[in-house]
């Protein structure tokens, strides 16, 4: 166990839903990175948060949206949900953002758009 | 960019045994990080394995080691004495600014 959550575990939506995924960071751990994970592929970084500001950002659009408390809990948001955002939905919590600091993978969120 | 390959998708091991794991990647950057990680059914990523670009000796952590190998963009991993719970994927890693991942390889260790 890496002491970080994700929920909820599971999710059914509808195309051209939204949505809103939760993530709760390792205690003390003030950086937070979302990755998609689609059926038999790798991850793919969608964002980081550090200190509640975006730090960086991959190759997704902007209806995908996130935020970052000052408890470090963090939230993904996908708008007008799309068949393809089917995907396993990765947190990942470190400290400091900086590339020596390991990140620690919450189990994701299995999201399904029908 | 970067990018990561990992060309075997499927792999078996005899309890017991040595396998290894390829990775290659591409990057015109000299400062990097490389990791290997485990995702079991559980589907929580683990980290198995770092390796520091700069640091020319290859990183051991217990049953796991890598072969770095810089100028070839090379960084597999090997486990020895295999165990039933090394089952699961393992994906490659590389770190520069964001971490990209390779494709996975589907590791099944056989009793």
């Amino acid at each position: 166990e890496t002491g970080v959550t994700q929920s909820p575990t599971h999710l059914i939506k509808t195309r051209g839903q939204q949505v809103t995924l939760r993530c709760s960071s390792q205690s003390g751990h003030n950086t937070v990175s979302w990755y998609q994970q689609a059926l038999g592929q790798g991850p793919q970084f969608i964002f980081q948060y550090y200190r509640e500001e975006e730090n960086g950002r991959g190759n997704f659009p902007p209806r995908f949206s996130g935020l970052q408390f000052p408890n470090y809990s963090s939230e993904l948001n996908v708008n007008a949900l799309e068949l393809d955002d089917s995907a396993l939905y990765l947190c990942a919590s470190s400290f400091d953002g900086t590339r020596v600091n390991e990140q620690f993978f919450g189990p994701g969120t299995r999201l399904t758009v029908l | 960019a970067q990018t990561v390959t990992q060309s075997q998708p499927e792999m078996s091991v005899q309890e017991a045994e040595t396998v290894t794991l390829s990775c290659t990647y591409d990057t015109s950057e000299n400062n990097y990080y490389l990791f290997w990680y485990k995702q079991p059914p559980s589907r929580q990523m683990i980290l198995v394995i770092r390796q520091e670009a700069y640091k020319q000796q290859n990183a051991t952590e217990n049953r796991f080691s890598v072969n770095f190998q810089k100028a070839a963009k090379s960084f597999s991993l090997k486990i020895s004495d295999s165990q039933l719970g090394d089952t699961a994927m393992y994906f490659c890693a590389f770190m520069n600014w964001d971490m990209r991942f390779g494709a996975g390889t589907r590791l099944t260790v056989k009793p």
